[in-house]
């Protein structure tokens, strides 16, 4: 157990539908990065959060945005779903949020779009 | 995109050899790590290197790293059916910001026999 969690574990939708994924860190990180897990793209990261701000962005769609709130459990909004959409989500947390933090992975959210 | 790749994709041993997995990678890092995961599960965190180490060891697991070639390995000695499981490296860019985000390579499948 990494001490990360994420809720749900698994979520099924609808196309144009929205979804919320929710992570809490473990205790006395401050650091939340966002991972998407798909078959034909393997594991890209999304965005990261410090301490409540927006620290890092990657490949993130538009239609997908996040926050970190001031407990630092972070939300991941995905709207307007698309089929290619379906993928495993994951959370990570770290410390700081620095070069040389390990980060410990959550059991991520496993998203299907029909 | 993804910076690592992962050499062989999949491997296949008996219980008890050891197993052998390669990443290279493109630019200059911070530190790589390397985690596992099981069959559709979240990823377990197993070793960090930093760019000025060359070589760590954590139990059964020996990381390599050399910057010159811009290679890393892992190695598993007296492999267990246990171990079955993707291993993925992962690099922190240098220049990236420093902020932690990590990029995975596409994942070696390990396939240990009893």
């Amino acid at each position: 157990d990494s001490g990360v969690t994420q809720t749900p574990k698994h979520l099924i939708t609808a196309t144009g539908q929205r979804v919320t994924l929710r992570c809490s860190p473990r205790s006395g990180d401050l650091s939340v990065y966002w991972y998407q897990q798909s078959l034909d793209q393997g594991l890209q990261f999304l965005i990261q959060y410090y301490n409540g701000e927006e620290r890092a962005k990657g490949n993130i769609l538009e239609r997908f945005s996040a926050q970190q709130f001031p407990d630092l459990h972070s939300e991941l909004n995905l709207s307007s779903l698309e089929l290619g959409d379906s993928a495993l989500y994951f959370c990570a947390s770290s410390q700081s949020g620095s070069p040389h933090n390990e980060q410990f992975f959550g059991p991520g959210t496993r998203l299907t779009v029909l | 995109s993804q910076q690592g790749e992962e050499d062989p994709q999949a491997l296949s041993i008996q219980e008890g050899e050891n197993a052998t997995m390669n990443c290279s990678y493109k630019t200059s890092i911070n530190n790589l790590q390397w985690y596992r995961q099981n069959s559709g599960r979240g990823l377990v965190h197993l070793i960090l290197i930093r760019s000025n180490e060359r070589e760590k060891h954590s139990g059964r697991l020996r990381v390599t790293l050399d910057t010159s070639k811009k290679s890393s390995s892992l190695l598993i000695t007296a492999s267990r059916a246990a171990d079955t499981a993707s291993y993925f490296c992962a690099t922190d860019q240098r220049g990236s910001g420093n902020t932690g985000k990590l990029i995975f390579g596409q994942g070696t499948t390990l396939q240990v026999k009893p």
